[in-house]
């Protein structure tokens, strides 16, 4: 099963836009994480921002997290056609271990 | 520091053949964890081991998968006998111990199951 879901499931954007996926969750989390993945690659992980945490930047990444309404959004400003890719949310759920669940993954395409 | 290995890249076979997938994880890393991805989805986690114990088979369909982390390092994911369904892309990863602790993955095994 899927903790979390990703909206919008595909995103079409011009080089140079701000590029905003949302996640929403269902159960109490220790911490959400974003993954990215290439066509046919493995996962790469983006960042982490821990349930007592609002905000969090890494370079052109930009995550929010807010626990009342369980949902966090990525956003990606000045894309690049390199940023082509589709994008995951993860949880781990508090009490969890280190079981991370993934969501259903929003499919970004950066146009030149 | 070298990623997450697995092999084969892709694997086309019969129903009803038995198939087998092998990662070997980051050094260090105590948590492997193996996950199914079909088409257009996320990945679902179909095991996870800290070190030689696996602590979450609880999405293993036990009836024809198997795993095994001998000496707590490589690990082998096996399907006997493969069914249509079992389709995926299966992905390995690897972290050290933690909650905080972000996953590595492998590039994954395309199987093909005609």
């Amino acid at each position: 099963s899927q903790q979390g879901e990703e909206d919008p499931q595909a995103l079409s954007i011009q080089e140079g836009e701000n590029a905003t996926m949302n996640c929403s969750y269902k159960t109490s989390i220790n911490n959400l994480q974003w993954y990215r993945q290439n066509s046919g690659r493995g996962l790469v992980h983006l960042i982490l921002i821990r349930s007592n945490e609002r905000e969090k930047h890494s370079g052109r990444l930009r995550v929010t997290l807010d626990t009342s309404k369980k949902s966090s959004s990525l956003l990606i400003t000045a894309s690049r056609a390199a940023d082509t890719a589709s994008y995951f949310c993860a949880t781990i759920l508090t009490g969890g271990g280190n079981k991370l669940t993934f969501g259903t993954g929003t499919q970004l395409k950066v146009e030149l | 520091e070298a990623g997450v290995v697995q092999s084969p890249r892709y694997k086309i076979i019969e129903k009803k053949q038995p198939v087998a997938f092998w990662c070997n994880p980051i050094s260090g890393h105590n948590t492997l964890y193996w996950y199914r991805q079909n088409l257009g989805q996320g990945p679902e986690l179909l095991i996870r081991y800290e070190n030689e114990e696996a602590v979450d088979d609880s999405q293993l369909p036990k009836d024809r998968f198997s795993a095994e982390r001998l000496k707590g390092v490589d690990s082998t994911l096996k399907i006997q006998p493969a069914e249509l369904g079992d389709s995926a892309v299966y992905l390995c990863a690897s972290s050290p111990a933690g909650e905080y602790s972000p996953l590595h993955f492998g590039n994954g095994t395309r199987l093909t199951v005609t």
